[in-house]
């Protein structure tokens, strides 16, 4: 069972690059989510999606879209880059929301110059 | 919003001794969990605990929801256990609020 998959684990970008962070589970979890953890800052809610078709945004989500087409994978896309996007990225996942109990991926480490 | 206060920040210990790390919270939860983040980054999923007190191991966990609080407890303590810990909380919504963590320095 493999869980929340994130890749890529690592990626560097240039200012005004675009990008997607993938995120795959395996558990036919409804609730997925985007968190993005900054040193002195704690873990942030990005976006969040409680079902397919459905998402919505959550503490700091500007500069990130998201989509969710399928109930197994929830992109994160970076349209253009800045060096304030530098941070790690995990992505999560619940059955039930917030009653459900959270599994985390490994986290994406991106750094943009 | 809800507010999420964990202490201690900071917490050294030498092998083999016990702890406490508590989680306080400003508002009625139906949720809570304790995570580990060790120290490559991962985080781990250490109690789903809303309310109630559970033991895995060396580890246990206690919610008193009435009273907006949680108290994870470590026992015997190995070097392995070092990282950050964190709390995280549901206020009847969507999303889980994370505390800002406690972070623990195990010394051989």
């Amino acid at each position: 069972n493999a869980g929340v998959t994130q890749t890529p684990k690592f990626q560097v970008l240039k200012t005004g690059q675009s990008m997607t962070l993938q995120c795959a589970q395996d558990m036919n979890h409804e609730y997925m989510s985007w968190y993005r953890q900054d040193p002195g800052m704690g873990l942030r809610l990005i976006h969040y999606s409680v079902g397919a078709g459905i998402t919505d945004q959550g503490e700091v989500p500007n500069g990130y879209n998201v989509s969710r087409s399928t109930t197994e994978d929830f992109p994160l896309r970076l349209l253009s880059a800045a060096p304030s996007q530098t941070s790690v990225y995990f992505c999560a996942s619940s059955y039930g929301g917030g009653v459900g109990e959270l599994f985390f991926g490994e986290g994406s480490r991106l750094t943009v110059l | 919003g809800i507010q999420v206060e964990q202490s201690p920040p900071d917490l050294i210990l030498q092998e083999g001794a016990n702890s406490t790390l508590r989680c306080n919270f400003s508002d009625s939860v139906n949720n809570l969990q304790w995570f580990h983040q060790n120290p490559w980054g991962q985080l781990i999923n250490l109690f789903y605990i809303p309310s109630g007190t559970k033991q895995n191991g060396r580890l246990s966990a206690t919610t008193v929801a009435t009273e907006r609080y949680s108290l994870l407890y470590i026992s015997s303590s190995q070097t392995t256990d070092s990282g950050v810990y964190f709390c995280a909380v549901v206020n009847y919504g969507q999303n889980f609020v994370f505390g800002p963590g406690t972070r623990l320095s195990v010394l051989p």
